[in-house]
């Protein structure tokens, strides 16, 4: 079993609707990071977060630490959001080394 | 400020050679992190430096190697190249810790193994 699993894989929206993706972990971690990879290969992060929820602009991340569980939120999506959205979480257990889901492709059609 | 630059951005090489990418961190970061992207595996750590110092390693054999310099630059060397080798290598840098603080990621090399 992997230590981070997301759902869904695959996700393919209509411009406009509200997405959610999820990530859950098996570890203890330091912190829980969202990432964002374009085609071409480009990382962007996107929240690091340890409790509670952060927003910037249309993205909204949560964390529930007790029940290992954290959602990325995208609001009113637009095809400029396709993209593959990556959870990765530093494990204590390892001095914080980064594990990483693998990744959800999220497709927005006009 | 500058981003995480990486050089090369593409290369191609033979099985049983050795490789040299590099790594330049943001100015005034202190880690360097090392990642292997495949289609099969995904995202995989292989190691962070910090301050010139090796701080972890992931699950990969002894052929892939790195260091940091002391104005933070990495390099990492991958000796006696295989086929399963090709993948996209990417660098991250962090102020502090990897996995404790926001990473800041290179575009990566894509490195081609025939």
């Amino acid at each position: 079993k992997n230590e981070v699993e997301q759902s869904p894989q695959n996700l393919t929206a209509q411009e406009g609707e509200f997405i959610t993706i999820n990530c859950s972990y098996s570890v203890g971690i330091s912190a829980l990071h969202w990432l964002q990879q374009h085609p071409g290969g480009g990382i962007v992060s996107l929240f690091m977060l340890s409790s509670g929820k952060k927003k910037h602009g249309r993205l909204i991340a949560t964390i529930n630490i007790q029940e290992k569980h954290s959602s990325l939120h995208i609001t009113a999506s637009h095809p400029r959001d396709s993209a593959v959205y990556i959870c990765a979480v530093g494990d204590r257990g390892s001095q914080g080394n980064l594990i990483f889901g693998k990744g959800t492709k999220l497709s927005v059609k006009p | 400020k500058a981003g995480v630059t990486q050089t090369p951005r593409y290369l191609i090489k033979t099985r049983g050679q050795q490789v040299t990418l590099s790594c330049s961190p943001i100015s005034g970061h202190r880690s360097v992190s090392w990642y292997q992207q495949t289609p099969g595996q995904g995202l995989q750590f292989l190691f962070e430096y910090f301050s010139e110092t090796q701080r972890n390693k992931g699950n990969f054999p002894g052929r892939f190697s790195g260091r940091q310099f002391s104005n933070s630059r990495s390099e990492m060397n991958v000796s006696t190249l295989e086929l399963g080798d090709s993948a996209l290598y990417l660098c991250a840098s962090s102020l502090g810790l990897a996995g404790d603080g926001e990473q800041y990621f290179g575009p990566g090399t894509r490195l081609t193994v025939t």
